[in-house]
């Protein structure tokens, strides 16, 4: 079983839809959760972190954790076309420097006017 | 806005030949990283560098790697005897602080092509 499991998509919505982008994962050290994104040849950016289950909202943003189901969601609203990026979920283990980001393999999204 | 820079944007070399990537991680970071995301692939860890020491380091990053500070901005990859396999964009990240809530600010990349 991989880490990390993320559908690659590609995943098309129509300018202003709801989006919904999930991430499952198996190892219940995982304490800490990222969104990436991902334009075409560039790196990644940080979207939101969070270390709590539950939601935290960030404008059009909003990022939600269980840990009990081992289960991260981003939640994109009012999609923009600009919003049309690999969107990488990441986590990490409990409180090392330097510590690994592990990552999803990443969703392409389209998201077209 | 402070970013990481990287150089070159794309490299080609010959099997067996050595590379060597470079970065400027942001001027007041401490933590230093190397990732790497083959095509099509999910960006892997390779290896993490904090006060002229690695930090952790994966599977992936053999014998045949290394890193290295070489003055007060530059943080470099060494791999000494490029693979075809080991084409991908390397990416390098920096942290402030290296905890788990600090962001990894990540650079725009270099491509490497091993033919």
């Amino acid at each position: 079983q991989k880490e990390v499991e993320q559908d690659p998509g590609p995943l098309s919505v129509p300018e202003g839809a709801i989006v919904s982008l999930n991430c499952t994962y198996s190892n219940s050290a995982f304490q800490y959760f990222m969104w990436y994104r991902q334009y075409s040849r560039k790196g990644p950016e940080l979207l939101m972190y969070t270390y709590s289950s539950g939601n935290k909202e960030d404008g059009r943003f909003t990022a939600q954790v269980d840990k009990s189901s081992k289960y991260i969601s981003l939640f994109i609203r009012d999609s923009q076309p600009s919003d049309s990026a690999t969107y990488l979920c990441a986590m990490t283990k409990a409180n090392q420097a330097g510590t690994a980001l592990i990552f999803g393999k990443g969703t392409t999204l389209s998201v077209s006017s | 806005e402070p970013e990481v820079t990287q150089t070159p944007s794309h490299q080609v070399t010959q099997m067996g030949q050595e590379v060597i990537l470079r970065c400027v991680p942001i001027s007041n970071h401490l933590y230093f990283y190397w990732y790497r995301q083959i095509l099509g692939q999910k960006v892997e860890f390779l290896v993490s560098f904090y006060n002229n020491e690695i930090s952790e380091k994966s599977e992936i990053f053999d014998d045949q790697f290394s890193v290295e500070r070489p003055d007060g901005s530059n943080f470099t990859l060494k791999i000494r005897s490029t693979k075809l396999e080991d084409s991908a964009m390397y990416f390098c990240a920096s942290s402030a602080l290296g905890t788990n809530t600090d962001t990894q600010y990540f650079g725009p990349g270099t491509r490497l092509t091993v033919l």
